[in-house]
């Protein structure tokens, strides 16, 4: 069965440092993935995809992410953080040719700490 | 550009209230239409979607329906709404093309008292 995992429902960083909020998946279908942003009482905003072109995606807000198929990982990074980052973050996938099927992990809440 | 809009952007209902949440998108054509409903510090959880109107499929067994009756306009109802139908309840679209992308609306928070 197709799932996403989020490690770590929790992470702080200080203002200024490495963001790294992890994802991996599983499946033995090359998927799409996704990360998204929420703040609070807000929807879903897409930070970046990746769809089978480049392994490393860059999105809004300085983010990035680098597909591994050889780790199952789409991790999510940013070189220095800032407070306005401090958000929850969902990674998800989908897969071509399955319908509607598109999988939420269950979300990494950032803090950011001046 | 496409838009979607959900509204009320909150709502305070009884125990055994009806609900009715309304989403449309803007900009777009037969989109696939999609409810989740985001339980406090939890994920989302897909409700329903639909590919066309009056098609509907349900995710999860509850008191909630879902009905659209337009292309672009997508329901979330219920007769009577229970404590446990408090949450924050995300309306989203993807383009038919290519379904496996999605974009959120800015989203409902229901409060069930």
């Amino acid at each position: 069965a197709q799932s996403v995992t989020q490690l770590g429902s929790h992470v702080s960083v200080s203002e200024g440092a490495l963001v790294l909020l992890r994802c991996n998946y599983s499946s033995s279908v090359p998927p799409y993935l996704f990360w998204y942003v929420q703040y609070p009482n807000q929807g879903l905003q897409l930070l970046l995809k990746y769809t089978s072109a480049a392994t490393l995606v860059k999105g809004i807000n300085g983010f990035e992410a680098e597909f591994k198929k050889s780790e199952t990982s789409f991790h999510l990074t940013k070189p220095s953080a800032h407070m306005s980052d401090a958000a929850e973050y969902f990674c998800a996938v989908s897969y071509p040719n399955t319908g509607n099927q598109f999988y939420f992990g269950t979300g990494t809440s950032l803090t950011v700490i001046p | 550009s496409q838009t979607i809009h959900q509204w009320p952007a909150t709502l305070v209902q009884p125990v055994g209230s009806p609900l009715s949440l309304e989403c449309t998108v803007e900009g777009t054509s037969n989109p696939n239409l999609y409810w989740y409903r985001q339980a406090a510090g939890r994920g989302l959880q897909l409700l329903f979607y639909s590919v066309g109107i009056g098609q509907i499929s349900s995710e999860v067994p509850q008191n909630l329906s879902a009905s659209r009756p337009q292309d672009r306009q997508f329901i979330l109802s219920s007769k009577k709404l229970l404590l446990s139908d408090s949450g924050f309840y995300l309306c989203a679209w993807s383009p038919r093309e290519y379904s496996y992308e999605q974009y959120f609306g800015p989203g409902t928070r229901l409060t069930v008292t």
